[in-house]
């Protein structure tokens, strides 16, 4: 067990630019997590996935966020014509398969984004 | 809609002393209710959680408890140490998926 992993752990781009983050949950856990946080706040939720089904999706997820897990192992979380509002830490976590309402997540170390 | 509440910081502590961050919730239903830990440099990690009214969560000497009629779950713990220096997340979870955190706490213990 390897713990959550999420590369690159930083990504400086231009406004405008497309990027992909990448997200390797541990190994056999069926739930994965992305999260977006802002300096001074907490995690906010951005959207769930059940194996490869993505479930739930937050309205901060506007339409130039697209995520997805293909296989139902790694995911990726593509941000299209970035603007400087994007600038975060953009978190993933996953989740084992008992899902029970005390489930812990496991939080990878994050990719942070700078828009310039 | 469904929050979570913490105490603002950042909190500055001598060694020994005793801690106690403050977290409150709103929520429609019945949440489980979470405390997470982010070291320097680290990843969050989940220090310690309750799933029901009255449960306890404890771990590293770190408490909290459920309290439904105060819609609360404060952490405390008696003597901190300088290691437990970092910033501290309060989150609740309902029946969905969706985790509700918190804006943190920091902590720094002194020697």
């Amino acid at each position: 067990d390897t713990g959550v992993s999420q590369n690159p752990r930083h990504k400086i781009t231009k406004r405008g630019q497309n990027v992909t983050f990448r997200c390797d949950p541990i190994s056999e856990h069926n739930r994965l997590y992305w999260y977006r946080q802002t300096l001074g706040q907490g995690p906010e939720f951005l959207t769930y996935f059940q194996n490869e089904a993505q479930l739930e999706k937050s309205r901060l997820l506007s339409d130039r966020f697209s995520a997805e897990r293909p296989k139902g192992s790694f995911s990726t979380l593509e941000i299209q014509r970035t603007e400087q509002g994007d600038s975060a830490m953009y978190l993933c976590a996953s989740s084992p398969r008992s899902g029970g309402p005390g489930d812990t997540q496991y939080f990878g170390p994050g990719t942070r984004l700078t828009v310039l | 809609g469904d929050s979570v509440t913490q105490m603002e910081g950042p909190v500055t502590l001598s060694e020994e002393a005793f801690l106690t961050i403050n977290c409150t919730y709103t929520a429609t239903g019945y949440p489980s209710l979470f405390w997470y830990v982010q070291y320097p440099g680290e990843g969050l990690q989940l220090l310690l959680k309750a799933t029901k009214a009255d449960d306890k969560g404890s771990n590293k000497g770190f408490e909290a408890t459920y309290r439904k009629e105060t819609t609360s779950f404060h952490l405390e713990k008696g003597s901190v140490q300088v290691s437990d220096s970092a910033v501290y997340f309060c989150a609740l979870r309902l029946t969905g998926n969706q985790f509700y955190f918190g804006t943190g706490t920091s902590l720094t213990v002194i020697p």
